[in-house]
């Protein structure tokens, strides 16, 4: 079936430090990947976006690895700052093109 | 260009009831999608409308409806409500599906007594 899964449910990292999110996604066949974040009290935001037929994806400070023969994105953001702070959603495309979230990663920055 | 508006931002209702959420999606997107967002299920794919007719549904059931109106204006239902419909209640939309990206709203938050 469709699943889009993060290793970890919460995460804390040092201000300055690089955060590394984690997702393992199941369906095979998926072609389109999303990392959005949300923080309290509002929607979700898009971040950064890859398609199947790349390896890797930079925008300012955040860059999108995937690996299609494990299954495995991971968000990497460089000189995390407090406003980081929210929880981190990867997405695939499902069947018929309906985005499947994962659970969510809570990013935690330490002072 | 205003973004993704959903209303009411926050609706309390009691079991048995029936609600209707709003959504006005940014200006030209023709897709709307509903997601339902629960800490204990995370975000679910309620029904994505396109140009006036549904296009995807989720596993929710019949009592969750939706519609699309000329203006791309988007609306979703629930009858008979029961506890476990309380959630955040997110809308997005897009130019033509989710492969072009999607915007979202800050949702209505419902709760169900």
């Amino acid at each position: 079936g469709e699943s889009v899964g993060l290793h970890l449910p919460t995460l804390s990292v040092q201000e300055g430090d690089n955060s590394i999110i984690n997702c393992a996604y199941s369906n095979s066949a998926s072609d389109y990947f999303i990392w959005y974040k949300q923080e309290s009290g509002k929607g979700p935001q898009f971040i950064i976006d890859i398609r199947s037929n790349m390896d890797k994806r930079q925008g300012q400070r955040v860059t999108v690895l995937l690996n299609k023969t494990v299954k495995h994105l991971s968000l990497q953001i460089a000189a995390t700052q407090p406003g980081d702070s929210a929880v981190y959603f990867c997405a695939e495309n499902g069947e018929d093109d309906k985005i499947i979230f994962g659970k969510g990663t809570r990013l935690h920055i330490l002072p | 260009k205003a973004g993704v508006t959903q209303t009411p931002r926050y609706l309390i209702k009691t079991r048995g009831q029936q609600v209707t959420l709003s959504c006005s999606p940014i200006s030209g997107h023709r897709s709307v999608s509903w997601y339902q967002q629960t800490p204990g299920q995370g975000l679910q794919f309620l029904f994505e409308y396109f140009s006036e007719t549904q296009r995807n549904k989720g596993n929710f059931p019949g009592r969750f409806s939706g519609r699309q109106f000329s203006n791309s204006r988007s609306e979703m239902n629930v009858s008979t409500l029961e506890l476990g419909d309380s959630a955040l209640y997110l809308c997005a939309s897009s130019l033509e599906g989710m492969r072009y990206g999607y915007t979202f709203g800050s949702g209505t938050r419902l709760t169900v007594v």
